[in-house]
This record gives C-alpha cells, sequence and structure tokens, in this order.
C-alpha cells in the first residue's frame, strides 16, 4: 500500500523567500505524481503533473522534480509572495493503477509580508 | 478550470436519514472518483468510476454507494447517515493524462 509523507507539515518564511516543499512515496512503481493548492475552504487546485518518465515539471515560479528511485519529490517556490499561502499536497499512484491517487497530508505554508 | 460542479454545496442531516451528493462534469472525462476530507486523516478515496456503470471500492467505502448511469454524472448515496460521515466530500475527474481535477466540495454535517 502507497504512503506518501509531506515534511515539514507547515512552513511560515518571510516574502521573496525561495522554498523548496518535500514530498516522499513508499512504493517507488507509480504513473504519475501531482501537486496541489488548496486554499481555506476550497478544494484543490491541480498545479503541477510529472509523468515517470519526466524528471521535472515547470510552471511559473513553481519548479517540481521527481526521483522515483528515492522515491522522492520536491516542489519549488521561487520569490514566494503572501498570495502563496495555502496547504500544499502531494499525491502518487502506485500498484500498477496509473489512475488512483494516494495523498500525502500537506504543508501548509504561510508567507509573511 | 475544469468542469466540475457538485450539489449541494452545503447540508445538514440527522443520524440515520439518506443523503445522495451529486457531481456533475462538463470535461466528457473517463474517470470519476469521491474523497472525504477530516483533519488528521487527509483525502481518503470512497468509491470511483472508471465509465458508465462501472465502479469499484477505494480505501473507505463502507457505508456509501454509488452509482454512474452517464458519462457526466457521479452520485455518492450514504444509505443512513452516521456521524462519522460528517465530513468534506471531494468530487474529481481525470482523463487520459491521468491529471486529477477536483470540484469545490460539499461540507456534510450528520447531527
Amino acid at each position: 500500500k502507497q504512503e506518501v509523507t509531506q515534511i515539514p507539515a507547515a512552513l511560515s518564511v518571510p516574502e521573496g523567500e525561495n522554498l523548496v516543499l518535500n514530498c516522499s512515496f513508499t512504493d517507488s512503481a507509480i504513473y504519475n505524481l501531482q501537486w496541489f493548492r488548496q486554499d481555506p475552504g476550497k478544494g484543490l487546485t491541480s498545479l503541477l503533473l510529472i509523468q515517470s518518465s519526466q524528471r521535472e515539471q515547470t510552471s511559473g515560479r513553481l519548479n517540481a522534480s521527481l526521483d522515483k528511485s528515492s522515491g522522492r519529490s520536491t516542489l519549488y517556490i521561487a520569490a514566494s509572495q503572501p498570495g502563496d499561502s495555502a496547504t500544499y499536497l502531494c499525491a502518487s499512484d502506485s500498484g500498477g493503477s496509473n489512475y488512483k491517487l494516494t495523498f500525502g497530508k500537506g504543508t501548509l505554508l504561510t508567507v509573511n509580508p | 478550470d475544469a468542469g466540475i460542479t457538485q450539489s449541494p454545496r452545503h447540508k445538514v442531516t440527522e443520524t440515520g436519514t439518506p443523503v445522495t451528493l451529486r457531481c456533475h462534469q462538463t470535461e466528457n472525462h473517463r474517470y470519476m472518483y469521491w474523497y472525504r476530507q477530516d483533519p488528521g486523516h487527509g483525502l481518503r478515496l470512497i468509491h470511483y468510476s472508471y465509465g458508465v456503470k462501472d465502479t469499484d471500492k477505494g480505501e473507505v467505502s463502507d457505508g456509501y454507494s454509488v452509482s454512474r448511469s452517464k458519462t457526466e454524472d457521479f452520485l455518492l448515496t450514504l444509505e443512513s447517515a452516521t456521524s462519522s460521515q460528517t465530513s468534506v466530500y471531494f468530487c474529481a475527474i481525470s482523463g487520459d493524462r491521468n491529471e486529477q481535477y477536483f470540484g469545490p466540495g460539499t461540507r456534510l454535517t450528520v447531527t
């Protein structure tokens, strides 16, 4: 059974700082890893999808990397802004099922002005 | 944004009553999912569908049933609601790339 862990559970940084969020997973036989953002009281917004054949994906100030062999993914946020404050979740599939995701419990990010 | 709506958005019901939540998509995606989100547990998969009339159980399916009679609609039914089913319920869809997109959620309170 896939287990996904996110460290740290919470992170507070000053505006402008570059930061890294970490995600680890126990079953390295994955097809996809997906990063989401969730604002309080809202649904999840997909940020980046990394397929197993890829090592990283970029969207604006976000860069996500994937190392299947070590069971790790990182989400890098450059030049953080107060509007980046949210909970960030990673999720991966596993066990030959490329359409069911297991989620981490998230990292609560606060960017202080 | 992916075209996913959920109804109702909020519901309060009493223990023992049946409840049906609806998820509607306009993307014609094959896969649809129901999750629940609870503090301390994160997001957990309840049921999912891989086509019309094709459904399967997820991690926490006890007490829930689903139906999918049309591509665009996926219904989640609590046959007899219990207080432990108080939660926020999210519907999600995915297509060929298996990238999942989420609806806005339904906040259900069982008193």
